[in-house]
């Protein structure tokens, strides 16, 4: 059963960083291209970035580029979303996802 | 205009069918997408319920009533999600979701409300 722990959420200032973590089991992570998606309070849902299986090619969404940075470690099964400069916009809920499932979601709030 | 839309609401009785439509921007081929629909409930995360391509080319999310089923309208160059008889339970916002342009792109999302 494929299993996806969100981890790193929390109530961060305008401005600030925070570094999401996914732990990844019941598949062989190696193999897979992965994703990241957030949903704002009541809003709907919205792709936030992608890395391949081997970490070689990375796409974002334009509002989050220069500003957050998807990683991978293939031999922890872990995927990873640095996120910097953060805005208040960017509060969500984050969701770790090997398409189609997803995990449970982490949630991030930015607010001074 | 988006790339993917839906429209906001839906009501249906129960015991009835409701069909869920995702309309594919003008330019953008439904025939070449794979469309997946995913069924979210207040305070949950998103849960996969199918996608399809062809009839030929579809998968159901593990544990899925057969009474989900995706289909595709080329005329109306829009994805459907038909849910037969409406449950209760079946109240519930749907979302669509394809791959293009190097990007997961999402419908607005269908609240549907089965009353």
């Amino acid at each position: 059963e494929v299993q996806l722990v969100e981890s790193g959420g929390g109530l961060v200032q305008p401005g600030g960083s925070l570094r999401l973590s996914c732990a990844a089991s019941g598949f062989t992570f190696s193999s897979h291209e992965m994703t990241w998606v957030r949903q704002a309070p009541g809003k709907g849902l919205e792709w936030v970035s992608y890395i391949s299986s081997s970490g070689s090619t990375i796409y974002y969404t334009d509002s989050v580029k220069g500003r957050f940075t998807i990683s991978r470690d293939n031999a922890k099964n872990s995927l990873y979303l640095q996120m910097n400069s953060l805005r208040a916009e960017d509060t969500a809920v984050y969701y770790c996802a090997r398409v189609p499932d997803w995990g449970q979601g982490t949630l991030v709030t930015v607010s001074s | 205009q988006a790339v993917l839309t839906q429209p906001a609401s839906l009501s249906a009785s129960p015991g009835a069918s409701a069909s869920l439509t995702c309309t594919l921007r003008s330019g953008i081929s439904v025939g070449t997408c794979r469309i997946y629909w995913y069924q979210q409930k207040p305070g949950s995360p998103p849960q996969y319920l199918l996608n399809y391509k062809s009839d030929s080319d579809k998968q159901q999310g593990s544990g899925v009533p057969s009474r989900f089923s995706g289909s595709k309208d080329a005329s109306a160059n829009a994805g459907i999600l038909l849910i037969s008889g409406l449950q209760s339970e079946d109240d519930a916002d749907y979302y669509c979701m394809i791959w293009h342009s190097s990007a997961w792109v999402f419908g607005g999302g269908t609240k549907l409300t089965v009353l």
